[in-house]
């Protein structure tokens, strides 16, 4: 069966600090991977999308980027925290012929 | 710009009652639905899905029903029990690859 890892759980950092979310997808190859932002009491908004290594698409314009140095692997980065940052962070994966989304635990970031 | 939206941000129900969450979209091109529920703190779980060639699915003490004349799309939930209280989110693929655009998201409180 598939399983989806994300961390850290929380995670509080000072403005300005660097960031780094990790994302890996047990149990399948080639998914698609995803990242999504939630604010406080919001719905999700997608961040970044990848079909495959090296293959990133950006949904928003903002401070953070995303990489996927492996097949089953998704990293959310930033050189340089805002305020803005702060909010819940899910990876998310599915494969082409079928939408439905598998969601990882998320990650919570206050950024101070 | 296309949306899903759903009309009630909270929905209070007894213990034991059926919940009705209602969600609207207004993409006519959408093939396919799904609903989600997010416990505080964690990633949304799949409870449902519904391609639009159909009008009705039932799951264990769930059904969806869409009605694509009004493109309304709700989400059944039978003897709500407390473990039910969550957010509810629906969601739809516009068509534009396997991406998902999600609604804002309905507070269940299940009262005892």
């Amino acid at each position: 069966s598939q399983t989806i890892h994300q961390w850290p759980a929380t995670l509080v950092q000072p403005v300005g600090s660097p960031l780094s979310l990790e994302c890996t997808v047990e149990g399948t190859s080639n998914p698609n991977l995803y990242w999504y932002r939630q604010a406080a009491g919001r719905g999700l908004q997608l961040l970044f999308y990848s079909v495959g290594i090296g293959q990133i698409s950006s949904e928003v314009p903002q401070n953070l980027s995303a990489s996927r140095p492996q097949d089953r692997q998704f990293i959310l980065s930033s050189k340089k925290l805002l305020l803005s940052d702060s909010g819940f962070y899910l990876c998310a994966w599915n494969w082409d012929s079928n939408e439905k989304l598998f969601f990882g635990s998320g990650t919570q970031l206050s950024v101070l | 710009g296309e949306s899903v939206g759903l009309h009630l941000p909270t929905l209070s129900v007894q213990e034991g009652d059926n919940s009705i969450i209602n969600c609207a979209y207004s993409n006519s091109a959408s093939d396919y639905f799904i609903w989600y529920k997010q416990e505080s703190g964690k990633g949304p779980q799949f409870i449902i899905d519904i391609r639009s060639n159909m009008d009705k699915r039932q799951g264990q003490r769930v059904t969806v029903l869409l009605n694509k004349t009004v493109k309304h799309l709700s989400l059944q939930i039978a003897a709500t029990q407390p473990g039910d209280s969550a957010v509810y989110f629906c969601a739809e693929n516009p068509r534009k690859g396997n991406k998902l655009t999600f609604g804002t998201g309905t507070q269940l409180k299940v009262e005892l």
